[in-house]
């Protein structure tokens, strides 16, 4: 079965630094990944996926992942928090084939220190 | 640009009592799914729906969850005789089909209180 690991609960840094939040995935054959962002009170919205082609893919509000097979992760990068970007983040996959659901990882709490 | 729409946004029940959480899926969408996600936890699959039938479930989805998509647009979620534990964000999802690229289009969430 598919599952994914975000290493870190809470990732606390300070306005205008480097945003770095780990995601890893196991599985035998690359599955789509996704990032996913719940604001205090609101639902899930979706920051950026992958499922083929480019490993770096750019997604809202300046966030990006990059793709690396052999380390099986997905980790998600900002390179100047903003106060704005204090959230739950939440890792998942879908496998391309078989069981088509939506596996989250645990989430990581983003907090900026101003 | 087309989203999912949940009603209620927020249910207090009492224990025993039955609840239907609603949700107005993209209309061209053909996969649903309710997730929950209880307090501070992670996001957790519940069920998925296809082709008028429940394709796959978790084990969270015992015999007091049932899911209907009665008229064609709603989808709905419910649940026989609420527990304490039940209380969560549960969250409707739907995506559009085999070929495409996987992405679940979530809405905003129902928050359910069993008091």
């Amino acid at each position: 079965a598919q599952s994914v690991t975000q290493l870190g609960s809470h990732v606390s840094v300070s306005e205008g630094a480097l945003v770095l939040l780990r995601c890893n995935y196991s599985s035998s054959v690359p599955p789509y990944l996704f990032w996913y962002v719940q604001y205090p009170n609101q639902g899930l919205q979706l920051l950026l996926k992958y499922t083929t082609g480019a490993t770096l893919v750019k997604g809202i509000n300046g966030f990006e992942a990059e793709f690396k097979k052999s380390e099986t992760s997905f980790h998600l990068t900002k390179p100047s928090a903003h106060m704005s970007d204090a959230a739950e983040y939440f890792c998942a996959v879908i496998p391309i084939q078989g069981a088509q659901k939506l596996v989250f990882g645990q989430g990581t709490r983003l907090t900026i220190n101003p | 640009e087309p989203e999912v729409t949940q009603t209620p946004s927020h249910q207090v029940t009492q224990m025993g009592q039955e609840v239907i959480l609603r949700c107005v899926p993209i209309s061209n969408h053909l996969y649903f799914y309710w997730y929950r996600q209880i307090l501070g936890q992670k996001v957790e699959f519940l069920v998925s729906f296809y082709n008028n039938e429940i394709s796959e479930k978790s084990e969270i989805f015992d015999d007091q969850f049932s899911v209907e998509r009665p008229d064609g647009s709603n989808f709905t979620l419910k649940i026989r005789s609420t527990k304490l534990e039940d209380s969560a964000m549960y969250f409707c999802a739907s995506r559009g089909g085999p070929t495409n690229t996987g992405e679940l289009f979530f809405g905003e969430g129902s928050r359910l209180t069993v008091l």
